[in-house]
């Protein structure tokens, strides 16, 4: 079946380090794929995705390709901060044969980041 | 501009009394979902509605049921809450593509007393 992989947490790093999280999937089919995230407390909010291979998403910078050869969207920031704590979920979507996936989305088990000052 | 409500924020109930949970919507998207996530865990999906028609996923307990009366708004109701049942409960909405995001709300904790 689908599936996501992430690299096990927790991670902690300094203020101003580099971020690398990462993310393999398998899945049937071509999907979308996506990055998450949450803070204490709150529901989750999307950071990226892309939708096709070779795709790149960005934002806040954060980074993520979506590698079909690897079957892979690693996410990537160069230099942390602090507010960047939280837990990163990354998850695919999929269109099943004879209709809509209605968005559904397959995560994979979450990485904490902690990031001191 | 809250796009995804989610009342109440935190919820305290005792084991085996009803309780039922709200979501509402102003996107006014197709699918809205209802997850329950424990302890930093994955969201792990209960059930989604496509507009009016309802998909359950196999291994939701017969404990949770949910009901959709319009396009704003979607219920989650525990018959007889247990004790392995306190966890976060989010919503979410999506136009309900391969390609469409999900946009979650800030989710009601549920505590069982």
């Amino acid at each position: 079946g689908d599936s996501v992989t992430q690299m096990e947490g927790p991670v902690t790093l300094s203020e101003e380090a580099c971020l690398t999280i990462n993310c393999t999937y398998t899945a049937t089919g071509y999907p979308s794929l996506f990055w998450y995230v949450q803070y204490p407390g709150e529901g989750l909010q999307l950071l990226l995705k892309a939708t096709k291979a070779d795709d790149k998403g960005s934002n806040k910078g954060f980074e993520a390709t979506y590698r079909k050869e690897t079957t892979s969207f690693h996410l990537e920031k160069g230099s942390v901060q602090v507010s960047d704590s939280a837990v990163y979920f990354c998850a695919l979507s999929l269109s099943y044969a004879g209709g809509t996936s209605y968005g559904k989305l397959t995560f994979g088990q979450g990485t904490i980041l902690t990031v001191h000052p | 501009d809250a796009m995804v409500i989610q009342n109440p924020r935190y919820q305290v109930t005792q084991f085996g009394k009803p309780v039922t949970l709200s979501c509402s919507q102003t996107l006014n998207h197709n699918v809205m979902y209802w997850y329950q996530q424990k302890s930093s865990q994955a969201p792990k999906l209960l059930f989604h509605y496509y507009d009016k028609d309802f998909n359950n996923e196999a291994d939701t307990p017969d404990n949770f049921q949910s009901r959709r009366p319009n396009t704003s708004f979607c219920f989650l109701d525990i018959r007889s809450p247990g004790l392995g049942d306190a966890a976060m409960y989010l919503c979410a909405t999506s136009r309900g593509s391969r390609v469409d995001e999900q946009y979650f709300g800030p989710g009601t904790r549920l505590t069982v007393t």
